[in-house]
């Protein structure tokens, strides 16, 4: 049980597209969603936490207007890198926690993004 | 401001053995402390929640302790095999300008078990 996706799992963009990232929770309803970047040898680093239809709370230091986060249902969360740049290439991932188990995070798989 | 520390040596043990890895933390009194595994490319796996008001929590081969004067948990693994090789992160709660439960991770420790 507690299984969380993502999609894709990797993508390629051009400098100055955007990309959406999709994070949903399969078997279970996430209450809470967050949203984590990881550069290499670095540790999670958290950009924002989302509650199901509530406005993210971003993390200081996150452009909120870069990277929009929309956590339109109880299982779905998506993230998208807005006009990206190649220092926004990185690791990507998300988890998901549920109200009965809300001090437990259970994470995807993550998205490699390389911007071009 | 908070900072948690975990051993940046990769840690390399033969099978059998118990690993040993350590989490340090300074300006902080967390209410819990966690325990992920991860493996290259991919999303943390929890393996391990312990209470502050807990001394030591077991699961299968899987040891966790909590010193909250000393502001360190150490992770043992015994009868440790090659399959438990990945990097451990631990992890404490804190919270966000919300008031939101959120998570401070350390770098992780990488486990290499030798067969």
């Amino acid at each position: 049980g507690a299984v969380v996706s993502q999609h894709p799992s990797r993508v390629i963009c051009k400098s100055g597209t955007s990309v959406k990232i999709e994070c949903r929770s399969l078997d279970f309803q996430a209450t809470t969603m967050f949203w984590y970047r990881q550069f290499p040898k670095q540790s999670l680093m958290l950009m924002a936490t989302s509650n199901e239809g509530s406005k993210a709370t971003y993390e200081q230091g996150v452009e909120k207007d870069k990277f929009l986060i929309n956590h339109a249902s109880l299982t779905l969360s998506t993230l998208t890198v807005t006009s990206a740049h190649p220092e926004d290439s990185s690791f990507y991932i998300c988890s998901a926690s549920y109200l009965a188990r809300n001090y437990e995070q259970y994470f995807g798989p993550g998205t490699r993004l390389t911007v071009t | 401001s908070q900072k948690i520390e975990q051993n940046s040596e990769a840690l390399n043990i033969q099978e059998g053995k118990t690993a040993t890895l350590t989490c340090n933390y300074t300006n902080y009194s967390p209410a819990y402390l966690q325990w992920y595994r991860q493996d290259p490319g991919r999303g943390p796996v929890f393996l391990l929640l312990i209470r502050e008001n807990e001394k030591e929590k077991r699961k299968e081969r899987l040891k966790v302790t909590f010193d909250t004067t000393l502001k360190q948990s150490l992770f043992h693994i015994t009868a440790s095999q090659p399959a438990d090789s990945a990097t451990y992160l631990c992890a404490l709660l804190s919270h966000n300008a919300g008031n939101n439960r959120k998570l401070i991770w350390g770098l992780g420790t990488s486990l290499a078990v030798n067969p």
